[in-house]
């Protein structure tokens, strides 16, 4: 199975950065997902580790220790369109010809003026 | 690309009835579609995984008699809520997964409130 934590809540200042992390035990493992979710909304994706290092989009950078079992995900120039709940996902191994992916509990991050 | 429509995106019903929620992948092959249940502040569970052309794998303590899933093909699956009871409200959303890119991000719908009263 999956366990996966990271904090609940997160408040930063607009046009700081701040970085969310998020640890993982895993049956299996092929590939780590960040998602974004605002209030209401589905999820949507912003980046995807499978290998350790650092996975740098724009504003957003995500890095991977699968020996840790540690993820961060780093967000740059805040802006308060980022406020919104940041979703860590994992991806099983193959089994039995699918893989799952399970959900943390997403941090709720607000930024403030 | 990788559009992923899910109708209705809003319902409310009455405890008793039936709901059917679609999920279409609109410019992609989806052999395999993923259906989450989401209650408030709460993270996204899987209830099920939905293959095409085959039955549906429900996750432990989801009941395959009430959460009624069709998969009939490459573009389409359905959930149907059958027997609907307040405690049913939630927020359902499908993914999928581009049949031509397994190792791709799950590619989710717009999601579906469900209130029963």
């Amino acid at each position: 199975g999956q366990n996966i934590d990271q904090p609940t809540e997160m408040t930063a200042t607009e046009g700081a950065i701040v970085q969310i992390n998020c640890t993982y035990q895993t049956s299996g493992f092929n590939g780590l997902f960040w998602y974004q979710q605002h209030a209401g909304e589905a999820p949507t994706f912003l980046s995807y580790n499978v290998l350790d290092g650092l996975e740098e989009k724009g504003r957003f950078s995500s890095f991977l220790s699968r020996s840790k079992g540690y993820s961060y995900l780093l967000l740059k120039e805040l802006q308060m369109k980022d406020s919104a709940s940041y979703l860590c996902a994992v991806r099983d191994s193959y089994s039995g010809g699918y893989q799952k992916v399970t959900f943390g509990i997403g941090t709720k991050l607000q930024v403030i003026p | 690309g990788a559009v992923v429509s899910q109708h209705p995106s809003r319902v409310i019903c009455k405890s008793g009835t039936s709901v059917k929620i679609e999920c279409r992948s609109l410019d992609f092959q989806a052999t395999t579609m993923f259906w989450y249940r989401q209650f408030p502040k709460q993270s996204l569970m899987l209830m099920a995984t939905s293959n095409e052309g085959s039955k549906a794998t429900y996750e432990q303590g989801v009941e395959k008699d009430k959460f009624l899933i069709n998969h009939a093909s490459l573009t389409l699956s359905t959930l149907t809520v059958t027997s609907a009871h307040p405690e049913d409200s939630s927020f359902y959303i499908c993914s999928a997964r581009d049949k031509g890119y397994p190792n791709s991000p799950l590619h989710f719908g717009n999601g579906t409130r469900l209130t029963v009263t």
